[in-house]
Order: C-alpha cells, then sequence, then structure tokens
C-alpha cells in the first residue's frame, strides 16, 4: 500500500514555456502533499507544502507565481513550473501523508530539462 | 535555525560494517529519519527514531539520542546494492509537520 505516482518521469522542454508535473497518492488519502527539488548531487530542498482545498505554503526563496501549487482533492496535487528556463533544470520529488502521520510517502520523481 | 550536518561520502567494503552519523539542530523536533536513494530515484524509508536508542531492523539500525542531537545508521554486512546516498532527516512541528533534509552521505560499497 501507500503508492505514490509522478507523471510525467521526464520532460523536456523549451525556454519560456510552462510545465505541469502530477502527483497522484494511488491507494490512500493524502491530506498532505509535498514538493521537493533536487540537483545533481545536494540533498532534496522543500519547496512547498500543499494540503488539499487550500492554498500551498511555499518556504523561502521559492516563487509561489512560478511555481503554481494545486491540490484540488485528496488524491491529486499538480506542479506548474511557469516561463521555465534553464535554471529549473531539476529533480521534482512529491511525496504524500496521511493527516498528521509521520511518514511520507515519495513519488518515483520528474526529471525536468529545460532547453 | 534548522541544520543537518552528516558526511559528504564514504567508503566500505563488501561484507563490513559502516555507521554514518548525523547531528541535527532544529526547533520543535519530533523525531528523526533515514533514507536510501538510489541516483536517480526517489528516497526509500529505511527508519524513524522518536525515542533515545537503538533500533534494529534487519541489516540497518539507527540510532538516536535527543539531547546530544545525534543520530548513526548502522549498516551491517555490506552488499555491493547498498551503494546509494542515505539521508538523515528531522522531523519537526514548527509550522505544520515538515521534514528536513541533509545533504546526504554517498556511499560506495567495494568489493
Amino acid at each position: 500500500g501507500a503508492v505514490v505516482s509522478q507523471h510525467p518521469s521526464r520532460v523536456i522542454c523549451k525556454s519560456g514555456t510552462s510545465v505541469k508535473i502530477e502527483c497522484r497518492s494511488l491507494d490512500f488519502q493524502a491530506t498532505t502533499m509535498f514538493w521537493y527539488r533536487q540537483f545533481p548531487k545536494q540533498s532534496l530542498m522543500l519547496m512547498a507544502t500543499s494540503n488539499e482545498g487550500s492554498k500551498a505554503t511555499y518556504e523561502q526563496g521559492v516563487e509561489k507565481d512560478k511555481f503554481l501549487i494545486n491540490h484540488a482533492s485528496l488524491t491529486l496535487s499538480t506542479l506548474t513550473v511557469t516561463s521555465a528556463h534553464p535554471e529549473d533544470s531539476s529533480f521534482y520529488i512529491c511525496s504524500a501523508r496521511i493527516r498528521d502521520y509521520y511518514e511520507q510517502y515519495f513519488g518515483p520523481g520528474t526529471r525536468l530539462t529545460v532547453t | 535555525g534548522q541544520n543537518i550536518d552528516q558526511p559528504t561520502e564514504m567508503t566500505a567494503t563488501e561484507g563490513a560494517i559502516v555507521q554514518i552519523n548525523c547531528t541535527y539542530q532544529t526547533s520543535g523536533f519530533n523525531g528523526l529519519f533515514w533514507y536510501q536513494q538510489h541516483a536517480g530515484e526517489a528516497p526509500t524509508f529505511l527508519s524513524y527514531n522518536v525515542l533515545d536508542g537503538l533500533e534494529e531492523k534487519g541489516r540497518f539500525s539507527s540510532f538516536l539520542s535527543r539531547s546530544k542531537g545525534y543520530s548513526y545508521l548502522l549498516l551491517k554486512e555490506l552488499q555491493m546494492k547498498d551503494s546509494a546516498s542515505y539521508l538523515c532527516a528531522a522531523h519537526h512541528g514548527i509550522g505544520g509537520f515538515k521534514t528536513i533534509f541533509g545533504a546526504g552521505t554517498r556511499l560506495f560499497v567495494k568489493a
């Protein structure tokens, strides 16, 4: 149980375009979802926390107008990278949590390359 | 502020034992996670320590000392497939339950 999927797994886009990444909890209802970004040989950096039906809470330094997060249901959250630039190229990972249970379940990640 | 420190890289021999240390400073500390991450993949859960002491789970054990802000992950009978990054992460309750990750320790297991 507790499977989280992400789509797409890899995406290449041109500079200036927008990309949407989906994160789904397949067999449980996720009251909270997290979005992380990971650059090569670095750790996961939390970008934002989203709770179903409410606005996402962004970490300091993360532009909310550039990284749009929507958590419309208990099984789906989306991250849209708007007007992508090469420096946005990274590994984006979502995770989902059931209420305040400590464990979070990670998706397989999305490799974004902006050319 | 929040801070997690762990060694950048370690090398060990197949069949041996390796200990990966982690020190943390965080407000509202709840517990300490260890995750394993292979290159290009998402982290997989290894352990979560809330109380002081050692918890053993097969070849992997994790230790926590809350008073010292210290944890370690112990890997026994190393296998080649254990070559990966090991992430120490602090779970805290400030501003909602969040997990702050360390930079990870890249472990190389050699034959």
